[in-house]
């Protein structure tokens, strides 16, 4: 119940196309749905984040779209350059009052954008 | 820049050592998380901190003990080390005790030969 399961493991696309990752949980008290960027090297940095409230959350060429009844969460990546080659991370966590907002982690997927 | 540091970068030592990493939030955080990397299990939450205080425990093996002081730094003390706990080791700080937004240390890389 506290798996989030994502996929795809990798993803190859050429330069301005849209990759899309997509991720499902279980834990219907998850209420917090964050995407982490990294690169080799360096730790995760937070990217962009989604509450359950919401269906659709964007932020400049990042969109998490949200499907509630469904458990499920993508995000798409809008006219993706060869810079956004990196590992990317969904993750869900209970942040609500009480509880610890740990982060339970994505398997990860690797993406390479091609020139 | 996240804000957040760990020390020492990268560590190498043997089996059945002892070894500490340690972590400076960002400051005014009061909540540390500690995560494993490695590349069979992925990033998996250990354990964490609030004002000093330990709040959840993850898969965090009984060898492994972490605590936060008065500064709020914190520090991860593995032990009786072993080949399989060669990892990454990232911690995480946030302002709250489960405020969502966490960012990431730049990670301790730890090899055990």
């Amino acid at each position: 119940q506290q798996q989030v399961k994502q996929s795809p493991q990798s993803l190859i696309v050429q330069k301005g196309g849209i990759p899309i990752i997509n991720c499902a949980y279980e834990n219907t008290a998850f209420d917090y749905f964050p995407w982490y960027q990294q690169f080799p090297g360096k730790g995760p940095a937070l990217l962009i984040a989604i509450r359950p409230d919401v269906s659709e959350k964007k932020e400049g060429r990042f969109t998490i779209s949200f499907n509630k009844s469904a458990k499920q969460f993508s995000l798409h990546i809008m006219d993706s350059q060869p810079g956004d080659s990196a590992t990317y991370f969904c993750a869900a966590s209970i942040g609500s009052s009480g509880n610890t907002g740990k982060l339970i982690f994505g398997q990860g997927t690797t993406l390479q954008v091609k020139p | 820049d996240s804000g957040v540091t760990q020390t020492p970068k990268h560590l190498i030592t043997a089996t059945g050592q002892r070894v500490t990493l340690r972590c400076s939030p960002r400051s005014g955080d009061l909540s540390v998380y500690w995560y494993q990397q490695s590349l069979d299990q992925g990033l998996q939450f250990l354990i964490q901190y609030y004002n000093g205080e330990e709040r959840a425990k993850g898969n965090i093996l009984e060898r492994f003990s972490a605590q936060q002081f008065p500064d709020l730094h914190s520090e991860l003390n593995l032990s009786s080390l072993e080949l399989g706990d060669s990892a990454l080791y990232f911690c995480a700080s946030t302002e709250g005790s489960s405020y969502n937004e966490q960012f990431f240390g730049p990670g301790t890389r730890l090899t055990v030969l």
